[in-house]
């Protein structure tokens, strides 16, 4: 079958690191994406990792090990729009869907 | 570029009526994505067109549920008839080429709430 773990709720300071963690099990394997969820909006696509390592774009940086099927997004200089759902999602080359987690909501304090 | 629009933003029915949402994808993108929320869960598949045709109907829950892409641009999606446990956000998404490969735009989502 296939599982996506990721925590629910996560808080943080402005101006801090957080690192939202994903576990996955899933047959096929084709790349996981992280998106971003503001209350009432579209997810919006952050990142795509196929290759185990890590890829930064700005403040915002993900991590792959396809050997422990876990992921990582490291967002840097928190500020207080990052408060927002951060969904971890599968792409399987089975199908042509994309498996979520349930999402880390993530709140940004002053 | 538009994005991925979705009508309308909510929606509010009683049990037994027909809702008929719509999803205008991003121009030129042959992939549409139906996917919906349900409260507290997490986002589930429901199905994948490529141009006109169903590609992948695995995640439609029950043959109350009717997808079209008529012409291969935008897309409906009609409950009929709506049970309570439909209640959820509706997201469409596209994209240019496969999940695996390719980032998927989605849209705001339809609220629908079944009475």
């Amino acid at each position: 079958g296939q599982n996506i773990d990721q925590p629910t709720e996560m808080t943080a300071t402005e101006g801090a690191i957080v690192q939202i963690n994903c576990t996955y099990q899933t047959s096929g394997f084709n790349g996981l994406f992280w998106y971003q969820q503001h209350a009432g909006e579209a997810p919006t696509f952050l990142s795509y990792n196929v290759l185990d390592g890590l890829e930064e774009k700005g403040r915002f940086s993900s991590f792959l090990s396809r050997s422990k099927g876990y992921s990582y997004l490291l967002l840097k200089e928190l500020q207080m729009k990052d408060s927002a759902s951060y969904l971890c999602a599968v792409g399987s080359y089975n199908t042509d869907k994309l498996i979520f987690g349930t999402g880390t909501r993530l709140q940004v304090f002053p | 570029e538009a994005g991925v629009t979705q009508f309308p933003s909510h929606s509010v029915i009683e049990k037994g009526q027909t809702v008929t949402l719509r999803c205008d994808p991003i121009s030129g993108h042959d992939n549409l994505y139906w996917y919906r929320r349900v409260m507290g869960k997490e986002i589930k598949f429901l199905l994948h067109f490529v141009k006109e045709s169903k590609q992948d109907e695995s995640g439609m829950p029950n043959n109350r549920f009717l997808a079209e892409r008529t012409g291969g641009t935008y897309s409906t999606l009609k409950v009929q008839p709506a049970e309570l446990e439909d209640s959820g956000v509706y997201f469409c998404a596209s994209s240019h080429g496969l999940a695996g490969a390719d980032e998927q735009f989605f849209g705001p989502g339809t609220r629908l709430t079944v009475l």
